[in-house]
Order: C-alpha cells, then sequence, then structure tokens
C-alpha cells in the first residue's frame, strides 16, 4: 500500500528563507488537503484540491502562502518570508472522489525557523 | 463555524481498564464524524468513522463510538484497553451541505491516552 508520500520529513530554515514541501497522494485519490498542526493541537485546514482546482482556502493560509497541484497528482505548499509562527508541521491528506470517503494522512513535514 | 471539543487532554489508565474519550462538536446539520490516531513516530490513521445509520459504530482494533445527534456528541470506547494503545487520539468532522460532503476536517485538540503495562 503506497501511502501519501511528504518530502522532506523535516525542515529548518531561517527566517525570512522561503520553503517549499511537496506531497505525492495516494495514487487514485483525486482530492488533495493541507493541513498545519502546532505543539498540543489538532490538524488545521489550511487548503483542498479536487484534481487541479484549489476549491477552499482557509483564513489561516496568508498571502505568504500558496499551493499548486499543477497536474492533479503531487501538490507543492511553498511559505516566503518565513516567519517564527510558521514552525508547524505540515500535514498532507488526500481521498477519492467518492462521496464518503476519508482522507488519509501523510507523515507530514515538520518546520523549525531559526 | 464549526468546532470539535475533546473533553480530556491527557488521561491515563492501567492495562484492561476501561476507556471513553469525549468528544462533542458545534454545527446544527448534518455531519460525519471521525476519530483518528497518532501512534508515537507514525502518521494520522483512522480508527473509526460515522457516516449515517446506525450510530453505534465499530472501528479497528476493538474500539467502538457512539453518536448521539441530541448531544452533538461522538465519544469513543474501548471496554479493555492495552499498552499498545497508548497514542493521541483525534475526533474531527465534516459538514455535509446539501447532500455534498465539503472536505474540510475540523479536528478536535487530542487526548493523549498513556496506558500502564
Amino acid at each position: 500500500d503506497t501511502g501519501v508520500s511528504q518530502d522532506p520529513r523535516h525542515k529548518i530554515t531561517k527566517r525570512g528563507q522561503n520553503v517549499t514541501f511537496r506531497c505525492d497522494p495516494i495514487s487514485e485519490h483525486n482530492r488533495l488537503y493541507w493541513y498545519r498542526q502546532t505543539l498540543g493541537q489538532g490538524p488545521e485546514f489550511l487548503t483542498y484540491f479536487q484534481n487541479e482546482a484549489q476549491l477552499e482556502k482557509s483564513r489561516l493560509l496568508s498571502d505568504r502562502f500558496s499551493a499548486e497541484r499543477p497536474k492533479g497528482s503531487f501538490s507543492t505548499l511553498e511559505i516566503q518570508r518565513t516567519e517564527q509562527g510558521d514552525s508547524a508541521m505540515y500535514l498532507c491528506a488526500s481521498s477519492s472522489g467518492v462521496s464518503n470517503q476519508p482522507q488519509h494522512f501523510g507523515d507530514g513535514t515538520r518546520l523549525s525557523i531559526l | 463555524a464549526q468546532s470539535v471539543s475533546q473533553h480530556n487532554h491527557h488521561v491515563i489508565l492501567s492495562e484492561a481498564a476501561s476507556l471513553e474519550l469525549g468528544c462533542n462538536y458545534s454545527y446544527g446539520g448534518t455531519v460525519n464524524l471521525f476519530w483518528y490516531v497518532q501512534y508515537p513516530g507514525q502518521h494520522l490513521q483512522l480508527l473509526l468513522k460515522y457516516f449515517s445509520g446506525d450510530p453505534l459504530v465499530k472501528g479497528i482494533k476493538g474500539f467502538e463510538a457512539e453518536f448521539i445527534k441530541s448531544k452533538f456528541s461522538f465519544n469513543l470506547r474501548k471496554p479493555s484497553v492495552q499498552w499498545s494503545d497508548t497514542a493521541e487520539y483525534f475526533c474531527a468532522v465534516n459538514v455535509i451541505y446539501l447532500g455534498t460532503s465539503y472536505g474540510k476536517l475540523t479536528f478536535g485538540q487530542g487526548t493523549i491516552l498513556t496506558v500502564h503495562p
């Protein structure tokens, strides 16, 4: 079972730098989600794609954040001009387009801002 | 906006004890409900889900949950826990609007379960 794959697993960067994360969903899944999780909290929704279309964005997704899914397969999440408050675990999940199917999560990318 | 509340941040039990973790949500319409589990060092895994029908749902590893619509609750239970159940448990909700599931999950803050052998 090839699950949801995220790369890198860990990213350490200096404040002000740009970072990009990649997510490869389960191959037959056309829905892809990004969440952010900070210590002691549950995941918080960031954005959602159906195929290549970005259908919803949270208010948490400031102008410094951009997500793409250009061919409806893998997705990237870029954070520009990183800030201390961006330190978190970034989770990707995917699901099939069939109604009422659960989301499958990847291992996440842990971002640490120095 | 909907929210999910989990009653306990940290629960400590001995093996063979019974478990109940509380979850309440705030949305008056139709929802799908989930419990996810995160074992140490692993990704979130689906434990069980409720979409419709019988409000008592059974999941993996002997877990079950009961949906009580009048109480907006979806509590997780297990009659006898094992050391291997040590993990963090998350309740999550997504909203059904006009028959369509809008994919976004809203999670509770999680409950850490520690089971002593």
